[in-house]
């Protein structure tokens, strides 16, 4: 059983388009993250989310729309596409005790042509 | 959260010790270290973390000095699927908002050779 799915894993679309990415996690956490690594492969916070409720919002256009349907959803709505938003795209979650271990899922891999 | 050094990369003996060092020391007394690890194409993975205690899992050991300004993560018998970019993080507890974030750097590339 995976414990964090990312839905698409491989993502290719023309600038201009809006696309979504989905989160799913089974291990029954509170608390669900994404992460944008760049081609430097530096990895960096975009939102974080405690069941349903936004905590972490790190400087991101509005163009990038979190969306949790439930704690165990966390969706990424990205609209009007650019360049710079060709990235791995990861999402996570963890208990809500900030101590644990945030688990990562295995990415999604999007390309802005 | 405090900013870790780690040598940008490391090699390895395969079944040899891996130790990987990482400088924190301008840890606060509220703020763990935590490693994980990022296999090539895959998402981080968790290993270890403590805050002032030596700590053993099943993947590694880490090793915390005294006044708590580094620290080294050991994995005891290295394989080829060691390799991986090792990030040290340190990160306060608590549940608030900025606490919960993981605030990764350029972390050490181990190459465990055969």
């Amino acid at each position: 059983d995976t414990a964090v799915s990312q839905t698409p894993k491989y993502l290719v679309t023309q600038m201009g388009n809006d696309k979504s990415i989905k989160c799913e996690q089974n291990l029954g956490h509170d608390t669900m993250y994404w992460y944008k690594q760049d081609s430097k492969k530096f990895l960096k916070i975009m939102f974080s989310y405690n069941n349903k409720e936004l905590i972490i919002n790190e400087t991101v256009p509005n163009r990038f729309s979190p969306k949790s349907p439930d704690k165990a959803h966390l969706n990424l709505h990205i609209n009007s596409l650019e360049l710079g938003d060709s990235a791995v795209y990861f999402c996570a979650s963890s208990p809500r005790d900030g101590n644990q271990p945030q688990h990562f899922g295995d990415g999604t891999r999007l390309s802005i042509l | 959260d405090a900013k870790t050094t780690q040598p940008p990369s490391m090699d390895c003996a395969e079944g040899r010790a891996a130790n990987l060092p990482c400088n924190h020391s301008t840890i606060s007394g509220n703020e763990y270290v935590y490693w994980y690890r990022q296999i090539h194409s895959q998402g981080p993975q968790y290993i270890i973390h403590g805050l002032k205690n030596n700590e053993t899992n099943e993947m590694a050991s880490l090793i915390i000095t005294e006044d708590r300004k580094s620290s080294t993560l050991i994995l005891p018998h290295a394989t080829l699927r060691d390799t991986a970019v090792y990030y040290c993080i340190v990160r306060a507890v608590g549940s608030g908002g900025s606490n919960y974030k993981l605030t990764f750097g350029k972390g050490t590339l181990l190459t465990v050779n055969p």
